[in-house]
């Protein structure tokens, strides 16, 4: 257990919705991030927030944002959702912003368009 | 464009010897390198890490190379055990202002590891 939490587990959607993914970091992790796994795809960076503030972004799309609240959880939201939009999204923390500070992975978020 | 390729999909090894997983990279920027294992229904767990200012490092059974003049790393696990059967995927990082921050890790699309008793 890494001590991340994701909720819920597992999702399934129509096209067009609008979900929201949940992530409570380590205890004590002040930085988070999102990753996105498609079939068969490396898990690719979305965005990362350190303690409230929106850090890094990367493959992001527009229809996509996050948060980080001041109790440090996160929230990715996606919306008008398209069936390649389908993937395992990864929360992860770690305790500060230097790159070698260890990522710790929660268990993922299944999404599944219809 | 891939800036990580891990090129064999999977590998298959017999208890007991030596497992290479292999990992390429294009971007010179890449200066910090890491492995990470995923187990079924979980999320990827950290392994090892090497600095570019090493050619080597050594955990345990696991021990990732490092050849900067290929832009090549490596993991050899040995002796492979069957509770390594999991996928792997090879990380890098870049220095602050590429990719927007440090700790931005581009991943590779990983290696399904099968050890067989």
């Amino acid at each position: 257990d890494s001590g991340v939490t994701q909720t819920p587990k597992h999702l399934i959607t129509a096209t067009g919705q609008r979900v929201t993914l949940r992530c409570s970091p380590r205890s004590g992790d002040l930085s988070v991030y999102w990753y996105q796994q498609s079939l068969d795809q490396g898990l690719q960076f979305l965005i990362q927030y350190y303690n409230g503030e929106e850090r890094a972004k990367g493959n992001i799309l527009e229809r996509f944002s996050a948060q980080q609240f001041p109790d440090l959880h996160s929230e990715l939201n996606l919306s008008s959702l398209e069936l390649g939009d389908s993937a395992l999204y990864f929360c992860a923390s770690s305790g500060g912003l230097a790159r070698h500070n260890e990522q710790f992975f929660g268990p993922g978020t299944r999404l599944t368009v219809l | 464009d891939q800036q990580v390729k891990q090129n064999s999909p999977s590998l298959s090894v017999q208890e007991g010897r030596i497992s290479i997983l292999n990992c390429d990279y294009t971007n010179s920027m890449f200066d910090y390198f890491l492995w990470y294992k995923k187990y079924p229904a979980e999320g990827p767990t950290f392994l090892i890490s090497i600095s570019s200012i090493k050619d080597k490092n050594e955990d345990g059974r696991f021990t990732v190379f490092l050849n900067k003049s290929a832009k090549h790393l490596s993991l050899h696990i040995v002796p492979s055990q069957p509770g390594d059967s999991a996928v792997y995927f090879c990380a890098a990082s870049a220095i602050e202002g590429y990719g927007g921050s440090q700790g931005n890790l581009i991943f590779g699309k990983g290696t399904k590891l099968s050890v067989k008793p």
